[in-house]
């Protein structure tokens, strides 16, 4: 039992290239969540999803995209990167009765935009 | 405008006293509280929650106590064993409101041997 992995886990990227950050996880939970932690900040709600196919945008959605095809995988996407979006990012799933109950969260990447 | 406040980045603390950590939030809707705990390189992990029924939650060494009316709720970890050595971060939700759970900037821990 993995739990919840993210993949990769380091990445440098140029202002203005794409990448896709993948979210997985093994507990059939319904809930996932993207966040972005930033130094004295916490972490902040990206977008987040409640089941295969839906998504909905969080505290902080500029600049990215999301999507759930399946229920165990969460993307997270950034079309254009911007040095703005320098952080880790985690991912974390829930069940359904867990919206304000615990969250599971990965590992995170470490993003560098130059 | 940050809705839950840590405003202490750092604690240290001896082995075997006991750690405090606060947490302040000024939305007066959120009715559930969470601690995550948070190693270097890995994600956070769940510590311990209270509902806005109670004033005290206990988990082991872990006491959670929340006071409504200061807005404030506190992490006492009893005895401090270097192993606790960490981030937490203090995170606040309205159980009808959705998927909004808002987290504070964090409190590092050091728990000195």
């Amino acid at each position: 039992n993995a739990g919840v992995t993210q993949t990769p886990k380091f990445r440098v990227l140029k202002t203005g290239q794409s990448m896709t950050l993948l979210c997985a996880q093994d507990m059939n939970h319904e809930y996932m969540y993207w966040y972005r932690q930033d130094p004295g900040m916490g972490l902040r709600l990206i977008h987040y999803s409640v089941g295969e196919g839906t998504t909905a945008k969080g505290e902080v959605p500029d600049g990215y995209n999301v999507s759930r095809l399946k229920k165990q995988n969460f993307l997270l996407g950034l079309e254009s990167a911007a040095p703005s979006q320098t952080s880790v990012y985690f991912c974390a799933s829930s069940t359904r009765t867990g919206v304000y109950n615990e969250q599971f969260f990965g590992p995170g990447t470490r993003l560098t935009v130059l | 405008d940050q809705q839950v406040k840590q405003n202490s980045p750092s604690l240290s603390v001896q082995e075997g006293r006991i750690s405090i950590l606060n947490c302040d939030y000024t939305n007066s809707m959120f009715d559930y509280f969470l601690w995550y705990k948070k190693y270097p390189a890995e994600g956070p992990t769940f510590l311990i929650s209270i509902s806005s029924i109670k004033d005290k939650n206990e988990d082991g060494r872990f006491t959670v106590f929340l006071n409504k009316s200061a807005k404030h709720l506190s992490l006492h970890i009893v005895p401090s064993q270097p192993g606790d050595s960490a981030v937490y971060f203090c995170a606040a939700s309205v159980i009808t409101g959705g998927f909004k759970t808002i987290f504070g900037a964090g409190t590092r821990l050091f728990v000195k041997a």
